[in-house]
């Protein structure tokens, strides 16, 4: 059975904090790695679609990085703002069409 | 505005009663799929589907039909067979890069 492991579950910052957070996955039969943001109220957006061994993506203060070969991809918010209090979940596609989820990560960010 | 519409927001049914719910989307997308959120735990995939007439199971398809007769539709039957039915529904759709578009989701309370 795929796992998908995403730690910490939660997290408190202070507002321009920087932080990261973790997601784990199989090693094997690695097809892309997406990483969304899901505000409270709102729908899931996408972040990031990373194909590579050692894609670095970025998007304004949010970026992510991608170790296919160990099984794990890495989020990084600099100077956390309370905007962006979320979900953060990461998906594991092992092939074109199907996904497995992590649990999330929710940050608060503390103004 | 493109995207993907669900309904209805919320859903109460009384246990032993089928219910359908519904996921539209004008995206031009070919596959859709829908997940069910249950507190503490992922999104899980109930059934998805790459094309007009053609549906695959997900993870946790028992108790659950779909049908695709329109592109641009993909509604979801809960049957009185599955046995724990009270959770959050997300519909979501497949861009050209891979990621998910989420509708708003349908949360179902049967009791």
């Amino acid at each position: 059975i795929l796992n998908v492991e995403q730690s910490p579950q939660s997290l408190h910052v202070q507002e321009g904090d920087s932080t990261n957070f973790t997601c784990s996955f199989p090693s094997s039969n690695f097809y892309a790695l997406h990483w969304y943001r899901w505000e409270t109220a709102k729908s899931p957006e996408a972040l990031f679609v990373m194909t590579l061994n050692g894609d670095e993506k970025k998007k304004g203060r949010i970026s992510a990085t991608l170790n296919t070969k160990e099984g794990y991809s890495y989020l990084y918010i600099k100077g956390s703002q309370p905007e962006d209090s979320a979900t953060y979940l990461c998906a594991f596609a092992s092939g074109t069409y199907k996904y497995i989820f992590g649990t999330g990560t929710r940050l608060k960010v503390l103004a | 505005d493109g995207g993907i519409t669900q309904s209805p927001k919320y859903l109460f049914r009384k246990e032993g009663q089928n219910v359908t719910l519904s996921c539209e989307q004008n995206l031009n997308h070919d596959a859709m799929y829908w997940y069910r959120q249950d507190p503490g735990q992922g999104l899980r995939l109930i059934y998805y589907s790459q094309i007009v007439n053609d549906f695959q199971k997900g993870d946790i398809a028992e108790g659950y039909s779909v049908s695709r007769e329109k592109k641009e539709s993909f509604p979801l039957t809960v049957t009185s067979a599955q046995k724990n039915p009270t959770a959050f529904y997300l519909c979501a759709s497949r861009g050209p890069s891979g990621e998910q578009y989420f509708g708003p989701g349908t949360r179902l309370t049967v009791t």
